[in-house]
């Protein structure tokens, strides 16, 4: 089964500096991958997914972007943080091979805090 | 575009009682019907799915969902909760074939002893 890595686990980043969280994927090849955000108290908010190599597609424009330089690594930036920016970040991995089911495997996630 | 509906944001019960978290779906021909839960500070665990077959699908820690497909709802179940079943739980649904998973808002879940 799949196996999603997250980092870092916790950031507490200033205003106006520059984000990077990444995710790597193992157990499985050419997955879909996603970030998602919770702010606290909410639900799930998609941000970003990808169906291969440099597929991205942006659900909420926003602060943010992502990359997916390889295929099992997908990476979440921005260049100048805001306070609204703040929130847990998950990246989720939906395996296609060899029958997609349609299940999110989950990261332990990163909490990100801008003051 | 498909769209879940969590009635309940806050569920209290006490322990070994049961409980019932409500899930409702827009509708759709065909769909895949997910519960998730979430312990703080941690990401989500899948306690179980529908994909098709019978409608009563057994998941992880005792917890059950019964899929209605002319209520479009996918409740969950558990007949006796522990302090442990203590988190956030959330109702996902899929149309066949799609790329995303809409999540519901979320329901969490308190025991109290």
């Amino acid at each position: 089964s799949q196996t999603i890595h997250q980092w870092p686990a916790t950031l507490v980043q200033p205003v106006g500096s520059p984000l990077s969280l990444e995710c790597t994927v193992e157990g499985t090849s050419n997955p879909n991958l996603y970030w998602y955000r919770q702010a606290a108290g909410r639900g799930l908010q998609l941000l970003f997914y990808s169906v291969g190599i440099g597929q991205i597609s942006s659900e909420v424009p926003q602060n943010l972007s992502a990359s997916r330089p390889q295929d099992r690594q997908f990476i979440l930036s921005s260049k100048k943080l805001l306070l609204s920016d703040s929130g847990f970040y998950l990246c989720a991995c939906k395996a296609r091979r060899p029958v997609s089911t349609g299940e999110l495997f989950f990261g332990e996630g990163s909490r990100l805090t801008v003051l | 575009a498909q769209s879940v509906t969590q009635l309940d944001s806050q569920v209290p019960v006490f322990e070994e009682a049961p409980v019932e978290l409500r899930c409702n779906y827009s509708s759709s021909v065909s769909v895949y019907l997910f519960w998730y839960v979430q312990y703080p500070n941690q990401g989500l665990q899948l306690l179980l799915k529908y994909l098709s077959g019978s409608t009563l699908v057994k998941g992880i820690n005792g917890f059950e969902a019964e899929f209605n497909k002319s209520q479009t709802s996918f409740h969950l179940r558990k007949p006796s909760v522990h302090i442990s079943d203590t988190a956030e739980y959330f109702c996902a649904v899929s149309d066949k074939g799609a790329q995303k998973l809409v999540f519901g808002q979320g329901t969490r879940l308190t025991i109290n002893p």
